[in-house]
């Protein structure tokens, strides 16, 4: 079964830290997708990043990048240097190698940065 | 910039009423979803649809139904609201090919009292 894993239900920090959102992943299938999304307090989901199984290579974009690491099954988020605007519930989710397969969420990871 | 479009932003209705929750999309997506969100649970998949007519059920579809009778607009029902789905609905959309993201509404708020 899928399964996708946020071990830190909150998080604060003071602004200009970094701060890094734990993901955790199990699936049996050797093709599958990895995403990031970010839901502000409007409450619109908003696409970060997606990741397939086969490319492990880290991404920066900004102040955001990802960790990604097959062998402990984990897809970890770092935002460097924090700002106010990153306040949000971030979800990490889980897909199998077609459109047809389910998304599977993680319970989110909600983030306060603090002025 | 692609657009998903939830009727209402908030909604409040009895137990035992038939609830219609509308989701429109500009962007001739193929799939479209519908998922409830619960603190803690994060979000949970109901229906959803990768063709017009065509619908398939998520993890939680006990108590809901849909329709998707053309290709921008895909309906959550509720046939007799209860109060345990007092909820978060979100609506989504995304292309069939290549396991692309998907694409959110706001959220319907549903409050069933």
């Amino acid at each position: 079964a899928q399964k996708v894993t946020q071990a830190q239900t909150e998080i604060s920090v003071v602004e200009k830290e970094d701060v890094t959102l734990d993901c955790v992943y199990e699936t049996r299938d050797t093709t599958y997708y990895l995403f990031w999304y970010k839901q502000p307090p409007s409450g619109e989901l908003v696409f970060l990043i997606r990741r397939n199984s086969f490319d492990e290579q880290n991404e920066i974009s900004g102040r955001y990048s990802w960790n990604f690491q097959k062998s402990t099954s984990s897809f970890n988020f770092t935002i460097t240097a924090s700002q106010v605007v990153d306040s949000a519930v971030y979800f990490c989710a889980l897909s199998g190698k077609t459109s047809y397969d389910k998304v599977i969420f993680g319970p989110g990871t909600s983030l306060s940065v603090i002025p | 910039d692609v657009k998903v479009t939830q009727s209402s932003r908030y909604l409040v209705k009895r137990t035992g009423e038939k609830v219609f929750l509308e989701c429109v999309q500009d962007m001739d997506h193929e799939n479209m979803f519908w998922y409830r969100q619960d603190p803690g649970l994060g979000l949970r998949l109901i229906y959803f649809s990768y063709d017009v007519k065509m619908k398939e059920k998520g993890d939680i579809p006990e108590g809901y139904s849909v329709s998707r009778e053309k290709k921008e607009r895909f309906s959550l029902i509720l046939e007799s609201a209860s109060t345990n789905q007092t909820s978060m609905y979100l609506c989504a959309s995304s292309y069939r090919q290549g396991n692309t993201e998907a694409f959110f509404g706001q959220g319907t708020r549903l409050t069933v009292v």
